[in-house]
């Protein structure tokens, strides 16, 4: 079946301009996770939604990051004044159920660029 | 808060040699432990996991041990091939959270 996909799979934008990133989980998927990968790291954690609500957003590193989950499928991540220091590439993963010790299974990601 | 060490940063085997990787996390109650596998400009793939039940687990030429009394998870592949080569993860889950702690990788590359 299908995979997790995320788009758009590359975006240029400039510093202070808003951007949103998508990500469609597999089918069937209720749990749903933002992870940002910086060059030479490993993926770090920033949301978790169970169905539609966000049960853990921890790891969003400022109020300028924002991810919405309206219809329990897909999900958008949202970053409000773009700054260089958020470049990078931002993976979405889905899980069957969130109950834990669950196989995560990523997208491909969105490599994002702010010059 | 929860930390995951992991060593080496790169690895160069010969083909047909074994290669080993290690991590290290700080939450006792870490219960899940996958590792992936991520090539260049691709997504990152499950190669095997491991749950904090069972000391070790094997998959064809891929093995994972778990040391839960020191805290310390290694990845082991045999027999490597030239496709093995690529970036390898470790994760570490702690019970009740629902969000993976990786490591900073592996760049594993096998020489033919």
């Amino acid at each position: 079946g299908a995979g997790v996909s995320q788009t758009p799979s590359n975006k240029v934008t400039e510093k202070g301009k808003y951007v949103e990133l998508r990500c469609d989980p597999i089918s069937g998927h209720t749990a749903l996770y933002w992870y940002r990968q910086s060059l030479g790291q490993g993926p770090e954690f920033l949301i978790y939604f169970q169905g539609t609500g966000a049960a853990d957003d921890s790891g969003l590193p400022n109020d300028r990051f924002f991810a919405v989950r309206p219809e329990g499928s897909v999900s958008t991540l949202k970053i409000q004044r773009t700054e260089r220091g958020d470049s990078a590439v931002y993976l979405c993963a889905s899980s069957l159920g969130g109950a834990g010790q669950e196989t995560q299974y990523f997208g491909p990601g969105t490599r994002l660029l702010v010059l | 808060g929860e930390n995951v060490e992991q060593h080496p940063s790169t690895l160069s085997v010969q083909e047909g040699d074994s290669a080993v990787i290690k991590c290290t996390y700080s939450d006792s109650a870490s219960n899940y432990f996958p590792w992936y596998k991520q090539e260049l400009g691709k997504r990152p793939q499950l190669i095997i996991d491991i749950r904090s039940n069972v000391g070790e687990k094997k998959d064809q030429r891929i093995a994972v041990t778990l040391n839960k009394t020191a805290k310390h998870f290694s990845l082991h592949i045999t027999e490597t091939q030239p496709e093995d080569s690529a970036v390898y993860f470790c994760a570490a889950m702690t019970s009740g959270t629902y969000k993976y702690i990786f490591g900073t990788g592996t760049r594993l590359k096998v020489l033919a």
